[in-house]
């Protein structure tokens, strides 16, 4: 059973517009959870870190949000760029010192 | 600053063949892992070493070795290639810890490898 579930699997955006993607996690007892971004033919790199204490942090045109109540997070992507397209990957870090990892959400933006 | 180093970057082989994949990492992490990413399945753990002498299986080892004699270094090694093998691999190292912020995943630039 996958501890972390990413979505929507894939989405096309137009250059410019906005988009949120969905990481719901039940993983436990929680770390940290990241968000990778992975180009095509390349390995994921990564874009922000949500401890259990942060609501929110911002990477540039990049914004991570974390309910740890809800054991939601989202990555909302502002005023997007052909460079954005890639494929974004929740990892979720228990306290057990494991990584259980979300399939992904597939952003293709077009011009 | 290279970070991790995989090769090689594209192989085919024919089935029962056998092969090593090698990795390499310079930021003195203890903590070494192999993942296999396939369509529609994400990143899955193939082995991984939580420093020089000791390796573990992850969520799919069958098929695969591992062995980590230095910090740097923790080849994957196929002994009889299938076709089931076919996917990209790739290498991640990181700190051991992962509470509070530590923990980040260094990828490789990724082997894809094809078994006929």
């Amino acid at each position: 059973k996958n501890q972390v579930e990413q979505s929507p699997q894939s989405l096309i955006i137009l250059e410019g517009k906005n988009c949120t993607l969905q990481c719901n996690y039940t993983v436990s007892p929680f770390s940290n959870l990241r968000w990778y971004k992975q180009d095509t033919g390349r390995g994921p790199v990564s874009l922000t870190i949500m401890t259990f204490s942060e609501n929110t942090k911002s990477n540039g045109r990049y914004t991570a949000t974390l309910d740890a109540d809800t054991k939601q997070s989202s990555l909302h992507i502002t005023a997007s760029q052909l460079s954005d397209s890639a494929s974004y990957i929740c990892v979720v870090a228990s306290g057990n010192n494991r990584l259980a990892f979300g399939k992904g959400n597939q952003v293709v933006v077009i011009p | 600053n290279a970070g991790v180093t995989q090769t090689p970057k594209f192989q085919v082989l024919k089935t029962g063949q056998s092969m090593t994949l090698q990795c390499a990492q310079d930021m003195n992490h203890e903590y070494m892992s192999w993942y296999r990413q396939d369509p529609g399945m994400g990143l899955r753990l193939i082995h991984y070493s939580v420093g020089a002498g000791i390796t573990d299986q992850g969520e799919v080892p069958n098929g695969y070795n591992v062995s980590r004699s230095t910090t740097e270094d923790f080849p994957l090694r196929l002994l009889s290639a299938a076709p089931s093998q076919t996917s990209v691999y790739f290498c991640a190292s990181r700190q051991t810890r992962l509470a509070g912020g530590a923990g980040e995943l260094f990828f490789g630039e990724g082997s894809r490898l094809t078994v006929l």
